[in-house]
């Protein structure tokens, strides 16, 4: 079935360091990706999406691209600021056939800690 | 816009009391609902999604029920709470007609003592 796997966390940088969180997928089909954000105490955001291969998805100086070839969706950042410490999560979409359902399906989670 | 709300944002119950969890969306019609749940430090777990009124379906077999009375009302339930049911709930929801991204509502954290 499918399954997204990211990196473990945490991850910890300092201020303006170069951020990369890895994520790889499983799926069958061709599913869109999306990177979401999770703040603390709070729920999650869509930070950024893809639906095609080759494309990439950008959002407050964010990045990631769909690579179909490597089965991959890596998040990156120039340089973090310590306002993005938070849970990361990778998701992949993939549709319910029985029935008219979405289910998006999410990686474990990676906690990002940015030091002043 | 679209917006969805839950309530309510904290709860604190005992061991063997009853739950209800509330959901609601406004600015769409016939959304897809999903009901998850996020144990300390851990990733999400899918627990039930409705396609329209009184379809819910299942993913894990639990302490812990849906119902959708309304279209854009997903209320999620227990009779008898067990400790193992503490954690963060979130309601999603996607907009109907072939769209697959996901909104997150801003969560319900329980807490079972």
């Amino acid at each position: 079935g499918n399954s997204v796997t990211q990196m473990e966390g945490p991850v910890t940088l300092s201020e303006e360091a170069f951020l990369t969180i890895n994520c790889t997928y499983t799926a069958t089909g061709y599913p869109s990706l999306f990177w979401y954000v999770q703040y603390p105490g709070e729920g999650l955001q869509l930070l950024l999406k893809a639906t095609k291969a080759d494309d990439k998805g950008s959002n407050k100086g964010f990045e990631a691209t769909y690579r179909k070839e490597t089965t991959s969706f890596h998040l990156e950042k120039g340089s973090v600021q310590v306002s993005d410490s938070a849970v990361y999560f990778c998701a992949l979409s993939g549709a319910v056939w029985y029935s008219s359902a979405s289910k998006i399906i999410f990686g474990s989670g990676t906690r990002l800690s940015i030091r002043p | 816009s679209q917006t969805i709300h839950q309530w309510p944002a904290t709860l604190v119950q005992p061991v063997g009391s009853p739950l209800s969890l509330e959901c609601t969306v406004e600015g769409t019609s016939n959304p897809n609902l999903y009901w998850y749940r996020q144990a300390a430090g851990r990733g999400l777990q899918l627990l039930f999604y409705s396609v329209g009124i009184g379809q819910i379906s299942s993913e894990v077999p639990q302490n812990l029920s849906a119902s959708r009375p309304q279209d854009r009302q997903f209320i999620l339930s227990s009779k008898k709470l067990l400790l193992s049911d503490s954690g963060f709930y979130l309601c999603a929801w996607i907009g109907s007609g072939g769209t697959d991204t996901q909104y997150f509502g801003p969560g319900t954290r329980l807490t079972v003592l």
